[in-house]
């Protein structure tokens, strides 16, 4: 079976952009959670989805918004990108059944803002 | 907002001997997960931890969810060079709020 998948790898945007980022979940997965990991910290919580509507919110700015579709894959968006913004922007999907809440985490997409 | 304290930063062992991570919370939490994360790659789930006092093994590894609910651990016997990584501990407060918050990690680094 395919795993979480993200795209792009990688992208370098300059200060002011716009930024989308897209997610696959595992099949049968209907949560989708957004992470930023900054390096050598541990993933922040950005947003969290489940069955297309927004059921978790980080400590993140309006700029940053997501957006889940009804074949469950998600969008992240980040708008008037920062320098700050660089990081490894990961999502992981869930099942968020039988008491598990075990996150499959995909490859990342390493965004370098300059 | 509900903050998971993680020590130590960084721990470099020789091959062989045993390595300890730790998670402390000021608030209750409702359940602790494990993850480990390969240099250059994603976090990848080891376990979770629900009931008070809970106690689990996968091979070399033993995690431990303390009594009050507030505290965690990891323990690796006999550490291998496999073992290199990042170990996070993310915790779940519970209820509607499906927000995961992650440990800033333990490095571990094993000379062989």
């Amino acid at each position: 079976d395919a795993g979480v998948t993200q795209s792009p790898t990688h992208l370098i945007k300059t200060r002011g952009q716009h930024v989308t980022l897209r997610c696959s979940p595992i099949s049968g997965h209907k949560s989708v959670s957004w992470y930023q990991q900054v390096l050598g910290q541990g993933p922040q919580f950005i947003f969290q989805y489940y069955e297309k509507e927004e059921r978790g919110r980080g400590n993140f700015p309006d700029r940053f918004s997501a957006r889940q579709f009804p074949n469950y894959s998600s969008e992240l968006n980040v708008n008037a990108l920062l320098l700050g913004d660089s990081a490894l922007y990961l999502c992981a999907s869930s099942t968020i059944t039988g008491g598990s809440w075990e996150q499959f985490f995909g490859p990342g997409t390493r965004l370098t803002v300059l | 907002g509900q903050q998971v304290m993680q020590i130590p930063q960084y721990q470099h062992v020789q091959e062989g001997e045993d390595f300890t991570t730790y998670c402390n919370s000021s608030t209750t939490l409702s359940n602790i997960q494990w993850y480990k994360q390969r240099p250059g790659g994603h976090p990848v789930f080891l376990i979770q931890l629900v009931k008070s006092g809970e106690v689990k093994k996968q091979k070399r590894l033993t995690f431990q969810f303390g009594e009050a609910k507030k505290n965690s651990s990891l323990h690796i016997t006999a550490t291998q060079t496999t073992d290199v990584g990042t170990y996070f501990c993310a915790a779940h407060s519970g209820g509607s709020n499906y927000k995961l918050t992650f440990g800033k990690g333990t490095l571990l680094t094993v000379n062989p």
